[in-house]
């Protein structure tokens, strides 16, 4: 297996501009999990889904933030519009189930002008 | 807010050495576990340590828990430049489904 995939490694946007993280989990994973991680505020659990079903968003910053996920191979994480505080370093986990070993995207950089 | 804390926040030891890092958590735990995450890179797990478990060792690596003090200990024996990475503690709290990750130690090894 591939592992988790996301995409794009690097995104440079304007302040006010949508942008979409994408995510592939690892196949027969039935958890996944999206992060934000910056150096004021270390590793944050943003939201989590269950069998494509989002089970705890409290993570989520504010309306400006969502996510899908429409089948079990696909995730994705929306900022519209987006700000310059919004830059950090986005990642994407799965796992089997919860609480167990996740597996670790290799991230999005985010860059908000 | 995040459940765990790490110490020290950096390390900076020769090859050889061997490098320490404690982790604090707040509330009851299942397990603990420890990620690495080298630089511009995602994190990596390497060990988990159940609530029941006192001690671990994978390799190099040798964890300890004590439930009684919420803390855990990471050691790597016998570092390497390779080594150099942030590590981090994660722990599942029994009254919630989410892994809490800590702060991160940033350990530099020189060769």
């Amino acid at each position: 297996d591939a592992g988790v995939i996301q995409s794009p490694r690097h995104e440079v946007t304007e302040m006010g501009q949508e942008v979409t993280l994408r995510c592939k989990p690892i196949s027969g994973h039935d958890y996944l999990f999206w992060y934000r991680q910056t150096m004021m505020r270390g590793l944050e659990l943003l939201i989590y889904f269950n069998n494509n079903v989002p089970i705890d968003d409290s993570g989520m910053p504010e309306d400006r933030f969502s996510a899908k996920m429409p089948n079990a191979s696909f995730s994705t994480l929306k900022i519209q519009p987006s700000e310059p505080r919004d830059s950090a370093v986005y990642f994407c986990a799965s796992s089997s189930y919860t609480g167990v070993i996740q597996y670790f995207g290799a991230g999005t950089r985010l860059s908000v002008l | 807010s995040q459940q765990g804390e790490e110490d020290p926040q950096a390390l900076s030891i020769q090859e050889g050495e061997n490098a320490t890092m404690n982790c604090s958590y707040k509330t009851s735990i299942n397990n603990l576990q420890w990620y690495r995450q080298n630089s511009g890179r995602g994190l990596v797990h390497l060990i988990l340590i159940r609530s029941n478990e006192r001690e671990k060792h994978s390799g190099r690596l040798r964890v300890t828990l004590d439930t009684s003090k919420k803390s855990s200990s990471l050691l790597i024996t016998a570092s390497r430049a390779a080594d150099t990475a942030s590590y981090f503690c994660a722990t599942d709290a029994e009254d919630t489904d989410k892994l809490i990750f800590g702060t991160g130690t940033r350990l530099q090894v020189f060769p």
